[in-house]
């Protein structure tokens, strides 16, 4: 099976420039996440959709980010505008089950963004 | 809220030894447990989870519930073991929190 396919894979903005990311997940995936990992960090969760409804996005700054999975398929994660402390790496990851509890999540090759 | 703890950034070990990468965990509920790898320039992707209670490329891990742990292990550390490794905790929510990794590496 294809695997979670992210675009672009790097990406250059100066701050206060708005930036958008694309991820689609495996086929059949009912959960899909995105997470924001910084240098030197492990992969923080910004949110979490079952389908297309959103389960988690408790540590999402909504002031700046947002995020959508139109058609419970494809998401996009959007951040406008960008500050010099969003320079990271932007995964995305699916999992099969509605219940996410046990289920393996399946990693994209991520976005790198630098933020100048 | 819940919490993964991984205690070395930097791991080192001679090609034959044994390693043990530890996680430590904070969660009130019942939580599910995985360890996940990162091999240079290739993506993250699952190693290990407690509930498949399975041996992957030599390396094990138990859960002790009662230290709050999930250390991974392997007898006879090889080359191709290094890594990045991170452990990630599930709640019962779904909800998925990571600790900032292990690098390991695995000297000839």
């Amino acid at each position: 099976e294809a695997g979670v396919a992210q675009s672009p894979r790097y990406k250059i903005i100066e701050k206060r420039q708005s930036v958008a990311f694309w991820c689609n997940p495996i086929s059949g995936h009912a959960t899909l996440y995105w997470y924001q990992q910084i240098l030197g960090q492990g992969p923080k969760l910004l949110i979490q959709f079952q389908n297309n409804g959103v389960v988690d996005d408790s540590q999402l700054p909504k002031d700046r980010f947002s995020a959508e999975r139109l058609k419970g398929v494809d998401s996009t994660l959007k951040i406008q505008p960008a500050k010099l402390e969003d320079s990271a790496v932007y995964l995305c990851a699916s999992s099969s089950e509605l219940d996410s509890y046990q289920e393996t999540q399946y990693f994209g090759p991520g976005t790198r963004l630098l933020v100048l | 809220a819940q919490r993964v703890t991984q205690p070395e950034k930097l791991l080192s070990v001679f090609k034959g030894a044994p390693v043990e990468l530890k996680c430590n965990y904070s969660y009130s509920g019942s939580p599910e447990l995985f360890w996940y790898v990162q091999y240079s320039r290739q993506r993250l992707q699952l190693l290990l989870r407690h509930i498949s209670r399975e041996s992957i490329k030599g390396f094990t891990a138990d859960l002790n519930k009662g230290e709050t742990s999930f250390h991974l292990k392997k007898p006879f550390a090889q080359e191709e073991d290094s890594a990045m490794y991170y452990c990630a905790l599930n709640t019962n929510a779904g909800k998925s929190t990571f600790g900032d990794g292990t690098t390991l590496t695995v000297k000839p």
